[in-house]
């Protein structure tokens, strides 16, 4: 089945840690998000891209990086730097969208949980 | 983009009661898109509006755009302990390509 894969499901983080959230798709889609959502809140931008080897910075970018090395492998890294990482992250694909054409509906993961230690 | 506004952030119905949720702009929509978050999952695409004035319908769903591009709503006819979750109206324009802009969502609790 075509999806969107999330791994893991839970994550703890020590202080002064760097992890890692994996995020791989198999729907042939150009664009690929990152949202983070905190209890009872919508959902924020991260990061984004919407082709391999380019990105672009969110609403909310500080304390994040991306790579986009792969059109189905879009990563985050949660630095140390992050100093409130405590919430649900979300990856998204799109098939893209273009100056002509209507946004495309998105697609989730399943989300992790990251908490800290 | 352009933060929308959602209410009523949220909404207990008895089950068989009908639902409904708001969205607003201040600004004008190119479009919108809904989106449904059960407990503990992950956001779920139900619908996209483009047009003005437009209505689309959903089995016991309905979704309506305003004339003006500005509003939306979201109406369940009789709801079910099925329609349990969070409803997000998503600003799906704005300046920036691939940017969803999300509200804070309306939280529907269903009692049987």
């Amino acid at each position: 089945d075509g999806g969107i894969t999330q791994s893991p499901k839970y994550l703890f983080r020590k202080e002064g840690q760097n992890v890692t959230l994996s995020c791989e798709q198999n729907l042939n889609h150009d664009a690929m998000y990152w949202y983070r959502q905190d209890p009872g809140q919508g959902l924020r931008l991260i990061y984004y891209s919407q082709i391999v080897n380019d990105f672009q910075k969110g609403d909310i970018a500080e304390g994040y990086s991306v790579s986009r090395e792969k059109k189905e492998s879009f990563p985050l890294t949660v630095t140390s730097a992050q100093k409130n990482p405590t919430a649900f992250y979300l990856c998204a694909s799109s098939t893209g969208t273009g100056r002509f054409k209507p946004y495309q509906p998105q697609h989730f993961g399943d989300g992790t949980r990251l908490s800290i230690l | 983009g352009q933060q929308v506004m959602q209410i009523p952030q949220y909404q207990h119905v008895q089950e068989g009661e009908d639902f409904t949720t708001y969205c607003n702009s201040s600004t004008t929509l190119s479009n919108i898109q809904w989106y449904k978050q059960r407990p503990g999952g992950h956001p779920v695409f139900l619908i996209q509006l483009v047009k003005s004035g437009e209505v689309k319908k959903q089995k016991r769903l309905t979704f309506q755009f305003g004339e003006a591009k500005k509003n939306s709503s979201l109406h369940i006819t009789a709801t079910q302990t099925t329609d349990v979750g969070t409803y997000f109206c998503v600003n799906a324009g704005g300046t920036s390509y691939g940017k969803l802009t999300f509200g804070q969502g309306t939280i529907l609790t269903v009692h049987p």
